[in-house]
């Protein structure tokens, strides 16, 4: 069956990075986009850009752009995003899913991140 | 950005009635190619949302068909018959339509 799992909680400072990470398996990994979103109370649900699996191309919302990286890993059917020059408003969890025709069916548990000093 | 507002924020409904959230859009959601990108989604407490309805009106795999929705090009509703235990959550519009792809900000539905 379908999984997407994720990397574990993170606490971090305020201006370094964390990279988290969303290992996928029962299907093509190369198949379908993976998306990233990002859930707070106050913002609700955003999506943070998406990632072609095949080729590594990114689409990114403007918002984020500068903020987070997507890269992928095909050998370890891996998709992972990096978060840069963190802030407390970037504490969030953050969710990786699997773009398909009928949209985002499958999604990862989530990672909460912490931003403090 | 396309903005979707949901209403009401909060519902409370007795098991066994029914439940209806409304989502209207800022742009019509109506694509070129004649789909309606209008997706509808539940995160039960403490879990991943869940797909529910794709394209206005297709309800996703594994979920029952008390659930329902129907829409214009920029007003939607989602229908729950018969609320049970499990329907408890928060219920979200979202669209596909462009790039940024949003989300509403969300429907809370208890039990009475």
């Amino acid at each position: 069956q379908v999984q997407l799992q994720q990397s574990g909680a993170e606490l971090a400072k305020p201006g370094s990075s964390v990279k988290i990470s969303c290992k996928a398996s029962g299907y093509t990994f190369t198949s379908y986009y993976i998306s990233w979103i990002k859930q707070t109370t106050g913002q609700g649900l955003e999506y943070i850009g998406y990632i072609n699996t095949g080729s590594g191309g990114t689409n990114y919302n403007e918002k984020f752009k500068g903020k987070a990286t997507l890269t992928v890993d095909k050998s370890s059917s891996t998709a992972f995003m990096q978060l840069s020059s963190l802030t407390p408003d970037d504490s969030a969890v953050y969710y990786c899913a699997r773009e398909g025709d009928i949209g985002t069916r499958y999604w990862g548990q989530g990672v909460m991140v912490t931003v403090s000093s | 950005d396309i903005v979707l507002t949901q209403a009401p924020l909060s519902v409370s409904v007795t098991p066994g009635e029914s439940a209806s959230i409304s989502c209207r859009s800022s742009k019509s959601l109506l694509s070129s190619k004649g789909i309606t990108s209008l997706y509808w989604y539940l995160q039960r407490p403490g879990k991943s949302p869940q797909l529910l309805i794709y394209q206005m009106s297709n309800l996703a795999s594994g979920v029952p068909d008390r659930f329902s929705s129907s829409g214009s090009e920029t007003d939607f509703t989602l229908k729950i018959s018969k609320v049970e235990t499990e329907d408890v959550g928060v219920y979200y519009c979202g669209h596909r339509l462009e790039y940024p792809y949003t989300f509403g900000a969300g429907t809370k539905l208890e039990l009475k």
